[in-house]
């Protein structure tokens, strides 16, 4: 099974900050990645497909990018709604593995 | 506009059955694979089980192979969970997933919970 190791569990950023959210995959695939927004009690919410595709309607301030074994999301200017648990999960293989998640508060 | 909507959760004893069912809508069933993934209280994402197209192909978890089934019926837009032998870590929000662009709709979810 690929692992998907996220980091950080959780960060507190300010509104307008960059935030940066790494998954690293315990063997090396391309590509087949997706991250996810999921606010309390609500399900989640498809952000980012195949590693840097936005999906319809997902602000431009969301961006995703590969290198190696390593996935990043990042959100280039915080605002206010963000504030949410974020998931990255490999579709590459059987079974799709799912990051710890990574929890965004406010500072 | 497409639709997920889950149904079939509710309170079972450890070692009942549950069918969970996911109607679809908005889009052509028929030509996406779909995915169930569940969600336990306070807990991270963890996908279960995939169907494609056509049903050729089906895979499960470690944790869930043998006891749950996957199925769809095309005719009825809808995809199925067959849960059998439930345990008390089966408790969870459970949502099904359709494969577009990615994994990229999600339903609302349905609660599961097995207690005695």
């Amino acid at each position: 099974d690929i692992q998907m190791t996220q980091s950080p569990s959780s960060l507190s950023a300010s509104v307008g900050d960059k935030v940066t959210i790494t998954c690293r995959a315990s063997q090396g695939f391309s590509r087949w990645l997706a991250w996810y927004q999921q606010k309390p009690e609500k399900a989640p919410k498809s952000l980012i497909y195949e590693a840097s595709n936005l999906q319809s309607g997902v602000p431009s301030r969301f961006s995703g990018s590969e290198s190696g074994t390593d996935f990043t999301l990042t959100i280039s200017s915080l605002q206010p709604e963000d504030f949410a648990t974020y998931y990255c999960q490999q579709y590459n293989t059987y079974p799709r593995t799912f990051g710890q998640g990574t929890k965004v508060e406010i500072k | 506009e497409v639709q997920l909507v889950e149904s079939g959760g509710g309170l079972v004893q450890p070692g009942e059955s549950l069918r969970l069912s996911c109607a679809a809508s908005g889009f052509a069933f028929s030509g996406h694979s779909m995915n169930w993934v569940r969600q336990a209280p306070g807990k991270g994402l963890e996908w279960i089980s995939y169907i494609s197209s056509g049903s050729s192909s089906i895979y499960y978890a470690d944790s869930v192979k043998g006891r749950f089934t996957i199925s769809r019926d095309d005719a009825k837009n809808s995809v199925y969970l067959q849960m059998n032998s439930l345990r008390d870590e089966d408790t969870a929000v459970y949502y099904c997933v359709r494969d577009g662009s990615g994994p990229d709709y999600w339903g609302q979810g349905t609660l599961v919970t097995v207690s005695s």
